[in-house]
């Protein structure tokens, strides 16, 4: 069965500083990975998704997340925080033979001025 | 990317009515999608799996005469939700996913949020 742990309820960060927001799987076949933003009262937005390929993925408003096959990672990150990235973060995985989505239980990142 | 749309935005009831949320595919077509639950602060639970013209598959526990789920063509699915209680409050989100698209990737509405007096 796939599973997503996030072991980060709360992830708090000074504007400027770098972030970094983990995530790690389990999948019986290939995964296929996923970042999602929600902001309050609003839906997911897509981040970035790892399929295949290069290891480091680029995304949406500057966050890339590298994908680690032997340590089943794959954790976001941004160079530099912004107050305006302050929201719930999820990651997400499929295996590469499933339809569904697993969510991880979700981070909230707070970016202090 | 994707659109995906949801109506109403937010809803507020009476308990013992029922409500309609309607999750639609703006530039694409939804051979499935998906609903899903959140509860305050927590991730997102799936509900139910429609795939168009067919019966939704039920995740275990979710009460299926309880949650409707009709997905009547490829860019409208709706969920009711019959005789709602308060514990049925919640943000419901469905998502869109096509045949179009590789990996299965889904798109997400941008949520319902209901609340049952």
């Amino acid at each position: 069965a796939q599973s997503v742990a996030q072991p980060e309820d709360q992830v708090n960060v000074a504007e400027g500083n770098p972030l970094t927001v983990k995530c790690t799987y389990s999948v019986s076949g290939n995964p296929y990975l996923f970042w999602y933003v929600q902001y309050p009262n609003r839906g997911l937005q897509f981040l970035l998704k790892y399929i295949t390929g290069d290891n480091l993925v680029k995304g949406s408003y500057g966050f890339e997340a590298e994908f680690n096959k032997s340590q089943t990672s794959f954790h976001l990150k941004k160079p530099s925080a912004l107050v305006s990235d302050s929201a719930l973060y999820f990651c997400a995985v499929r295996d590469s033979e499933g339809q569904n989505f697993v969510f991880g239980p979700g981070t909230r990142l707070s970016v202090l001025p | 990317g994707a659109v995906v749309s949801q109506h109403p935005s937010r809803v507020i009831c009476k308990s013992g009515t029922s409500v309609k949320i309607e999750c639609r595919s703006l530039d694409f077509q939804a051979t499935t999608m998906f609903w899903y639950r959140q509860f305050p602060k927590k991730s997102l639970m799936l509900m139910a799996t429609s795939n168009e013209g067919s019966k939704a598959t039920y995740e275990q526990g979710v009460e299926k005469d309880k949650f409707l789920i009709n997905h009547a063509s490829l860019t409208l699915s709706t969920l009711t939700v019959t005789s709602a209680h308060p514990e049925d409050s919640s943000f419901y989100i469905c998502s869109g996913q096509g045949a179009i698209f590789s990996y299965n990737e889904q798109f997400f509405g941008p949520g319902t949020r209901l609340t049952v007096l």
